[in-house]
């Protein structure tokens, strides 16, 4: 079963307007949630992350939004820019049965920013 | 400073054969973590070091998949006897502790022909 859920395998957004990214989760239990970048040929880099106690994390052009009720987060990016260009994932930071972290990822969403 | 890295980048293996693949985490990390990413798919969950004890290898997909690293810096995951549904890439990551920021390696594409 799919915890961490990306439904939108791809967007295209105009260089300078606002990039919205969605996920949907279903475990009640997780704790913490994180947005990773990842180029061709490269590793996930981490972005921007979020607690559970908090609804809104900010870090220059990049946003995190959190809605535990409906166990939904988005990545806001604006104003977006040509080097944004790359495949995204959230992700969701659990405790497994023997106690250590644990990151389940969604299956990305492919951001193409347009010049 | 210096990231995680891995080796080789990629590796094309005959089915049947062994693969070793290694990773060099992040100096000081304690935590280091092994993950399998198909194509079209997020990265999978294997398995989790803190520092050379392996504490939950509950993502591994079978017992021909091994992971160590016995002084708690390198880690080597291997895997015997391959089979085409283990071409993936390999992705590594560390973290320092108790961070939920991992850094992740650039990964091992391996293809299984």
């Amino acid at each position: 079963d799919q915890q961490v859920k990306q439904n939108s395998p791809s967007l295209s957004v105009q260089e300078g307007r606002i990039s919205i990214l969605n996920c949907d989760y279903t475990n009640s239990m997780f704790d913490y949630f994180l947005w990773y970048k990842k180029y061709p040929a490269e590793g996930p880099t981490f972005l921007i992350s979020i607690s559970s106690i908090k609804d809104k994390n900010e870090d220059g052009r990049f946003t995190v939004f959190l809605n535990k009720s409906a166990k939904h987060l988005s990545l806001h990016i604006v104003p977006s820019q040509p080097g944004d260009s790359a495949v995204y994932f959230c992700a969701a930071n659990g405790i497994s049965n023997f106690g250590n972290e644990k990151l389940t990822f969604g299956t990305g969403t492919r951001l193409t920013i347009i010049p | 400073g210096a990231g995680v890295s891995q080796s080789p980048r990629y590796k094309v293996a005959k089915r049947g054969q062994d693969v070793a693949l290694r990773c060099d985490p992040i100096s000081g990390h304690v935590s280091l973590f092994w993950y399998q990413q198909a194509l079209g798919q997020g990265p999978e969950f294997l398995t989790y070091f803190q520092n050379e004890a392996q504490l939950d290898k509950s993502g591994l997909p079978s017992d021909r998949f091994f992971a160590e690293r016995p002084e708690g810096s390198v880690s080597t995951l291997k895997i015997q006897r391959t089979q085409q549904e283990d071409s993936a890439v390999y992705l590594c990551a560390s973290s320092y502790g108790i961070s939920y920021e991992q850094y992740f390696g650039p990964g091992t594409r391996l293809t299984v022909t």
